[in-house]
């Protein structure tokens, strides 16, 4: 089974500062990992996702995410912070290894504001 | 905009009640998946169909189920429906049939209501 932890469900920064999202994952085998962003009364749009090539992963609107198997690590980070990037973050795992499908754990969010 | 398109945007029902909520999923993708969103719970996986049969089940109840037809449109049916039922239900679409590296791409979600 996996699993994801998102610690703070809230996290606040001054408009230009840096943004730190973290998240920390548990997988029996080699996992997946993705970051999502969710608009208000929005759906869910991928960031950015791992798939076991580069550790680090450059995903849309100036995010990025390291992995780190040492730390089970799959924060994210923007070196500054806009106001349009207010939204609700998910961290998701799944299986790497293949054999059909395997579902998606999502984690609990992490709400972002961003202070003038 | 994802491509993937769920009606109603909004649904407020009565208890003991039964619903249909749609989507049909971007142009080509095989894959639909179905999400429940709710305060208690998070974001849970329900179900998947690719390509008109069923591929996974999530923490669906037997209360509900799904289908997706030779369109490709999926429907998502609750029934005796529970105040625990209140919750944004989300499709998402992909072309694959579920491969680890299938981006998921998200509708707009339909609200649910039950009073």
């Amino acid at each position: 089974a996996q699993s994801v932890t998102q610690l703070g469900s809230h996290v606040s920064v001054s408009e230009g500062a840096l943004v730190l999202l973290r998240c920390n994952y548990s997988s029996s085998v080699p996992p997946y990992l993705f970051w999502y962003v969710q608009y208000p009364n929005q759906g869910l749009q991928l960031l950015l996702k791992y798939t076991s090539a580069a550790t680090l992963v450059k995903g849309i609107n100036g995010f990025e995410a390291e992995f780190k198997k040492s730390e089970t690590s799959f924060h994210l980070t923007k070196p500054s912070a806009h106001m349009s990037d207010a939204a609700e973050y998910f961290c998701a795992v799944r299986r790497g290894d293949s054999g059909g499908y395997q579902k998606v754990t999502f984690g609990t969010g992490t709400k972002l504001q961003v202070i003038p | 905009d994802s491509g993937v398109t769920q009606t109603p945007k909004h649904l407020i029902t009565a208890t003991g009640q039964r619903v249909t909520l749609r989507c049909s999923p971007r142009s080509g993708d095989l894959s639909v998946y179905w999400y429940q969103q709710s305060l208690d719970q998070g974001l849970q996986f329900l179900i998947h169909y690719y390509n008109g049969e069923e591929r996974a089940k999530g923490n669906i109840l037997e209360r509900f189920s799904a289908q997706q037809f030779p369109d490709l449109h999926s429907e998502l049916n609750l029934s005796s429906l529970e105040l625990g039922d209140s919750a944004l239900y989300f499709c998402a679409s992909s072309s694959r049939g579920g491969a680890p590296t299938d981006t998921q791409y998200f509708g707009p979600g339909t609200r649910l209501t039950v009073l």
